[in-house]
């Protein structure tokens, strides 16, 4: 069945560094969603992509649509202590399919 | 303010009981959705519903079961055959089924006492 790959599993990065995930599909998708789940809380949606190529911007947060339409990235610049949590991607064609998510975690 | 919400927050389950957790939405949303998320996982579909007296089993059915009598209201009964319910349970609601941002309860953190 269809499924969306997400990696790293986790990502160790001193506060400023910067943080990527990544997901692939295994099929072309219609659209692509991110979310983001703070420790102990429940995913909050932060965009949507729906057109091959797309970028979006929201301040720090760069979101990629893959030419393709099967594979997505997530970067965050000088990452903050803020933006600590876990980041997930879904998509698919009817039903949406999640990726297991890519927890971001500052060094001490 | 519009919203999901699910409750109680923490339940306990003894062994052989079935125990029921309440999903409300005032969105307006005609889809709804329950989450199985286990320490450190990504999200497992138990069940959806495009519409009222209308639902489908997703990834992990076994042993849960649901209703949606009211468009606002989609409870969750996990029953004594899930033998291992002891997990982190979101419901989540969005316009339609396709193609459509969701959005999260709080959610609830079911124990085996």
């Amino acid at each position: 069945g269809q499924q969306v790959m997400q990696i790293p599993q986790y990502q160790h990065v001193q506060e400023g560094e910067d943080f990527t995930t990544y997901c692939n599909s295994s099929t072309t998708l219609s659209n692509i969603q991110w979310y983001k789940q703070r420790p102990g809380g429940h995913p909050v949606f932060l965009i949507q992509l729906v057109k091959s190529g797309e970028v979006k911007k929201q301040k720090r947060l760069t979101f990629q649509f893959g030419e393709a339409k099967k594979n997505s990235s997530l970067h965050i610049t000088a990452t903050q202590t803020t933006d600590v949590g876990t980041y997930f991607c879904a998509g698919g064609n009817y039903q949406l399919i999640w990726g297991a998510g890519t927890k971001l975690i500052i060094k001490p | 303010d519009g919203g999901i919400t699910q409750s109680p927050k923490y339940l306990f389950r003894k062994e052989g009981q079935n125990v029921t957790l309440s999903c409300e939405q005032n969105l307006n949303h005609d889809a709804m959705y329950w989450y199985r998320q286990d320490p450190g996982q990504g999200l497992r579909l138990i069940y959806y519903s495009q519409i009222v007296n209308d639902f489908q089993k997703g990834d992990i059915a076994e042993g849960y079961s649901v209703s949606r009598e009211k468009k606002e209201s989609f409870p969750l009964t996990v029953t004594s055959a899930q033998k291992n319910p002891t997990a982190f349970y979101l419901c989540a609601s969005s316009i339609r089924v396709s193609g459509q941002p969701q959005h999260f309860g709080d959610g609830t953190r079911l124990s085996i006492l």
